[in-house]
């Protein structure tokens, strides 16, 4: 059963215009929630993360938004630019619970048009 | 400034053979992870090493052994490779704690 969904596989934005990724999960224990950023050929680096007693994170153009009620989270880039194209991950771990582990979503392969 | 060093960055193998990933940080990292990468599945947890001489399974940890060689070393060893271990392998390395995860460039593995 999959625990951190990323439904939408691929999203086009315009350059300049906001880009959202969606995540959702469904382990009640997940209390810290993070997203990468894969470009080809290269490994997942961190971007954001955010920690289940805050509802809002940000970090320059990147900010994410945590719905604890609805076991949903997203990431908002404004204004989006053509090195933003990149496959993001939704990550989430059960910190509380003394699990260092992270669970991945399948990623969103996000594409910013000039 | 290496970070993780993950090799060989390519490998090609023949159905029953065997081979070992390397995983190498220069953090003085505590926690060393093994994850792999199929199209449409995202990164799933093979195996981990919490700390030095400490492993233990992840959600995928079938047809694999690891050792957590010293700090710096966490090897992946496939003993019998097949066809369904086809894939993209990451090493990460973080400190207790701490989620924002370093990750190599990964190994690409094909088993024909």
């Amino acid at each position: 059963d999959q625990q951190v969904k990323q439904n939408s596989p691929s999203l086009s934005v315009q350059e300049g215009r906001i880009s959202i990724l969606n995540c959702d999960y469904t382990n009640s224990m997940f209390d810290y929630f993070l997203w990468y950023k894969k470009y080809p050929a290269e490994g997942p680096t961190f971007l954001i993360s955010i920690s289940s007693i805050k509802d809002k994170n940000e970090d320059g153009r990147f900010t994410v938004f945590l719905n604890k009620s609805a076991k949903h989270l997203s990431l908002h880039i404004v204004p989006s630019q053509p090195g933003d194209s990149a496959v993001y991950f939704c990550a989430a771990s059960a910190r509380g619970a003394g699990s260092y582990q992270l669970t991945f979503g399948k990623g969103t392969k996000l594409s910013v048009i000039p | 400034n290496a970070g993780v060093t993950q090799t060989p960055k390519f490998q090609v193998l023949k159905t029953g053979q065997s081979m070992t990933l390397q995983c190498a940080q220069d953090m003085n990292h505590n926690s060393m992870y093994w994850y792999r990468q199929d199209p449409g599945m995202g990164l799933r947890l093979i195996y981990y090493s919490a700390s030095e001489g400490t492993t233990d399974k992840g959600e995928v940890p079938n047809g694999y052994n690891v050792s957590r060689l010293n700090k710096r070393e966490f090897s992946l060893r496939l003993e019998s490779a097949a066809p369904s271990q086809t894939s993209v392998y990451f090493c990460a390395s973080s400190d207790p704690g701490f989620f924002s995860y370093t990750f190599g460039s990964g190994t690409r593995l094909t088993v024909v």
